[in-house]
């Protein structure tokens, strides 16, 4: 596996406003995704992230909300744009490693944002 | 789509009891299986992962069976401990997408 740092830890901001989250792993790899959990509730991908490429977002979520870098193979950011109380959740991000035979996907602590 | 079921929560148990959370899924193909951990205040720790028919994961005293007939993978321990308490979340990854598909989670507490 890996160490994956994010920062912030947490935050709490203000409507309106835009928190860009950072993942850093270790080791250099090539597919980042980024996830959101709400409080109470299990994990939806917001995206892929893939070094070289636009990120590739799932149903809902759209790019001038959540716009993601990946400049390189270690590092990746997600901004929260145009912040409102419904975007406070946990941000996740995951690195994908071959563990055995199996790519298997590992993830950062997370990132506590409440929107107030 | 693919989908993950989980045994809803949460679930309460003593100390040294027997622990099975229910995971049962729906999927194209034959996915990979696994079982993350989320420790309160943390972020998601793999716990086991299962790759193909009858293969048995297991981890600090946990262990899930992928049984492709019943399209399950329950998690059990056979005495758990407090530290035990947290989230436990099933998911798959299937054929060629990477991507997760996570159930909703079992809040598990474990009392002294």
């Amino acid at each position: 596996s890996a160490v994956i740092s994010q920062k912030p830890s947490r935050d709490i901001c203000q409507r309106g406003t835009s928190l860009t989250i950072q993942c850093q792993v270790d080791s250099q790899v090539t597919m980042m995704f980024w996830y959101r959990q709400q409080p109470g509730q299990s994990l939806t991908l917001i995206a892929t992230a893939n070094q070289g490429s636009e990120a590739t977002y799932e149903s809902g979520f759209v790019i001038d909300k959540f716009p993601i870098s990946r400049p390189n193979l270690t590092f990746s950011t997600l901004t929260v744009s145009n912040m409102s109380p419904e975007d406070s959740s946990i941000y996740l991000c995951s690195v994908e490693f071959l563990a055995g035979d199996q790519e298997t996907q590992y993830f950062g602590p997370g990132t506590r944002l409440l929107v107030l | 789509g693919d989908s993950v079921t989980q045994m809803e929560g949460p679930v309460t148990l003593s100390e040294e009891a027997f622990l099975t959370i229910n995971c049962t899924y729906t999927a194209t193909g034959y996915p990979s299986l696994f079982w993350y951990v989320q420790y309160p205040g943390e972020g998601l720790q793999l716990l086991l992962k299962a790759t193909k028919a009858d293969d048995k994961g297991s981890n600090k005293g946990f262990e899930a069976t992928y049984r492709k007939e019943t399209t399950s993978f329950h998690l059990e321990k056979g005495s758990v401990q407090v530290s035990d308490s947290a989230v436990y979340f099933c998911a798959l990854a299937s054929g060629s997408a990477r991507q997760l598909t996570f159930g909703s989670g079992t809040q598990l507490t474990v009392l002294p």
